[in-house]
């Protein structure tokens, strides 16, 4: 069955760096984009963008354009979501997603989301 | 930016009782509306999608309905397992925006 397997919890310092690991399995992966969403503590979910697993193309919401950057690696099936320069308010819990494109009206949706990895900024 | 807004942000419902979620789009959205589902520490999951297609593997208890700006999450009959928080999520345009949730607790 699709399965996303995300990466475990982090605690940074603020100014750091960190990588998050998507792993897909149960599918063909580059026949699917994947949305990334950060839902802060107590909050509500967030849409950061996606990347498009065939071309590789990117495509970022207002306000994850500089320190957040999406990748992938087609040979082991897992997208990464990097965020640079750490602040506090960085500290949610990250999850992936497979977008599903419905035909013929051409509507994407998320229809299987990651486990979930929460990232601690904090000096 | 669409902006999706949610009604109630909360409610308390019994175990039977019919509940209904509504979300409302800022501008015109067609059909491109989904429901989410979240229980606490958990992912969330997709219930329903272009508006009022139940996803695979849900229960019938739940339906949805409404096009363009107006959508509702219908639950015929609360379970248990239903007590969540429910989200509305449109990709009619980027960015995709949610709705800002409803909690359903225990009457």
């Amino acid at each position: 069955q699709v399965q996303l397997v995300q990466s475990g919890s982090e605690l940074k310092k603020p100014g750091a760096s960190v990588m998050i690991s998507c792993k897909t399995s149960g599918y063909s992966f580059s026949d699917y984009a994947l949305s990334w969403v950060r839902q802060a503590p107590g909050r509500g979910l967030e849409w950061m963008g996606w990347i498009n697993t065939n071309t590789g193309n990117p495509t970022y919401a207002q306000g994850f354009t500089r320190r957040f950057v999406f990748s992938f690696d087609t040979s082991v099936t897992t997208a990464y979501l990097r965020i640079n320069s750490l602040k506090v308010d960085d500290s949610a819990v990250y999850y992936c997603a497979r977008e599903i494109l419905l035909l013929p009206a051409w509507i994407y949706y998320m229809d299987v989301w990651g486990t979930g990895t929460a990232v601690a900024v904090s000096s | 930016d669409i902006q999706m807004t949610q009604f109630p942000s909360s409610l308390s419902a019994s175990v039977g009782e019919r509940v209904t979620i509504t979300c409302r789009a800022s501008q015109k959205i067609s059909n491109f509306l989904h429901w989410f589902q979240q229980k606490p520490g958990r992912a969330p999951k997709l219930l329903i999608y272009a508006a009022s297609i139940l996803q695979r593997g849900v229960p019938s208890r739940f339906s949805g309905s409404g096009s363009e700006t107006d959508f509702t999450l219908t639950i015929t009959s609360l379970q248990p397992e239903d007590f969540a928080t429910y989200y509305c999520q449109q990709t009619y345009d980027s960015p995709r925006t949610f709705g800002q949730g409803t909690k359903v607790d225990v009457k």
